[in-house]
């Protein structure tokens, strides 16, 4: 059965950097995508982007690529995502989710199907 | 970026009700689109893709239609479970989530 098992709740001051990971089991770690998803305290789902674990490539949505990166360790099967330079505006719950695979040289984009347990991150002075 | 708006952001229904949300795309996403479900503290559950597919496990009383840029989420008889907050998500280009729909309680 699919996993995805994220890293515990941070606390961090504003303009540190926060690391959450995100451990997969149950499937073909390299054949299928990793996202992130944060959602603020009753506020909707924002898709910050997306790796595959294949080749490490990353896609990144306009609002956080300055301040994101995801990586990724085949060895662990476990993707990573860092923001840096944190406010309090980035207090929330991050979320990694599997969708969309690659098959044959080409992939597909799909809709999230796994999700992980999703970590808080809360930023305050 | 294709931008996502549904309609209507909070809905009040008794349990028995026929339920309908809408989503609308800012550009046409063909059928790429999917549906979810989320309760108050757990990870969104995914209810529908590609549209009008519904997912393993998920009840019957669910349905999704259209294409294009406009799409439905129906829940044919809401049930207790049901109450709960809806996104739709587009997955033609990037990845994007409409601002979610909540279902109270009437």
């Amino acid at each position: 059965q699919v996993h995805l098992v994220q890293s515990g709740a941070e606390v961090k001051k504003p303009g540190a950097s926060v690391n959450v990971s995100c451990k997969a089991s149950g499937y073909n770690f390299t054949s299928y995508y990793i996202h992130w998803v944060r959602q603020a305290p009753g506020q909707g789902l924002d898709w910050m982007g997306t790796i595959n674990p294949a080749g490490g490539s990353t896609k990144y949505a306009q609002n956080f690529q300055d301040r994101v990166t995801m990586t990724r360790d085949r060895s662990t099967s476990t993707v990573y995502m860092e923001l840096r330079s944190l406010r309090s505006a980035d207090t929330a719950v991050y979320y990694c989710a599997k969708g969309g695979f690659c098959s044959g040289g080409t992939c597909y984009s799909a809709p999230f199907d796994y999700w992980g347990q999703g970590s808080l991150v809360t930023v305050s002075s | 970026d294709i931008q996502m708006t549904q309609s209507p952001s909070t809905l009040s229904a008794s349990v028995g009700d026929r339920v309908t949300i809408t989503c609308r795309a800012s550009q046409s996403i063909s059928r790429w689109l999917a549906w979810y479900q989320q309760k108050p503290g757990k990870a969104p559950k995914l209810l529908i893709y590609k549209a009008s597919t519904l997912e393993s496990g998920v009840p019957s009383r669910f349905s999704g239609s259209g294409s294009g840029t406009e799409f439905t989420l129906t829940i044919s008889s809401l049930q207790p479970d049901d109450f709960a907050t809806y996104y739709c998500q587009q997955y033609d280009g990037l990845w994007t989530f409409g601002q979610g729909t909540k279902v109270l309680i009437k």
